[in-house]
């Protein structure tokens, strides 16, 4: 069974930093999403990258693949508390999709 | 559009009870799946409809619970009777099939969740 671990589990940073979050995953990845999630509400897709040493950029959102597709990080420059959440890589092989336990952001004004 | 609708939002219950929850995926979704987050832990798949059918309930964690899609609109999930260990957030999602399914990737909306606490 492919096991995705994220870290750090908790992130507390002010507004304005830069920071990074980490999924590594038990094997290769089929498709990796990131999702977001705020408290209330369901995760919402961020991106789906496919291939291996992709990266995707939104706004300030950088999130690479590792060549070996078994590792990705979200980097978010300047944060601001409206990126506060839960930060969810999953992979997405057919129609079932695995996810990682998060990775929960609070970034302070 | 609407989004995907998930009722109740929270439901709070004694052990032993029954609880129905229940799903309005975005219309013209053929694809529904439930999923679940117990305390702490990851988003677990649950089942997968195709319309009506059940195309893959293998993340059912045993028989006290039925998922049912009557006419391939609407969900429900029951819990029957309720244990302890079933309190958390009980999450439903809709797809279309994705022209990017042949690469594998599979676009989910998911609703807000419906917390299940057992007492």
């Amino acid at each position: 069974t492919q096991l995705l671990e994220q870290s750090p589990q908790f992130l507390s940073i002010q507004e304005g930093e830069n920071l990074t979050v980490y999924c590594n995953s038990s094997s290769v990845f089929s498709s990796l999403q990131w999702y977001r999630q705020e408290p209330g509400e369901g995760p919402v897709l961020l991106v789906t990258v496919v291939t291996g040493g992709e990266v995707k950029k939104l706004k300030r959102l950088t999130f690479q693949f590792g060549d070996a597709r078994k590792d990705s990080s979200l980097h978010i420059t300047a944060a601001q508390p409206g990126d506060t959440g839960l930060y969810l890589c999953a992979d997405t092989g057919g129609f079932k999709t695995i996810f990682g336990a998060g990775t929960r952001l609070f970034v302070k004004a | 559009e609407a989004g995907v609708t998930q009722f109740p939002s929270h439901s709070v219950i004694e052990k032993g009870q029954t609880v129905t929850l229940r799903c309005d995926p975005i219309s013209g979704h053929d694809n529904l799946y439930w999923y679940r987050r117990v305390m702490g832990k990851e988003i677990k798949f649950l089942l997968h409809f195709v319309k009506e059918s059940k195309q893959d309930e293998s993340g059912m964690p045993n028989n006290r619970f039925l998922a049912e899609r009557t006419g391939g609109t609407y969900s429900t999930l029951k819990v029957q009777p309720a244990e302890l260990e079933d309190s958390g957030v009980y999450f439903c999602a809709s797809s279309q099939v994705p022209k990017e399914l042949h690469s594998g990737a599979n676009v989910l909306t998911f609703g807000a969740g419906s917390r299940l606490t057992v007492l």
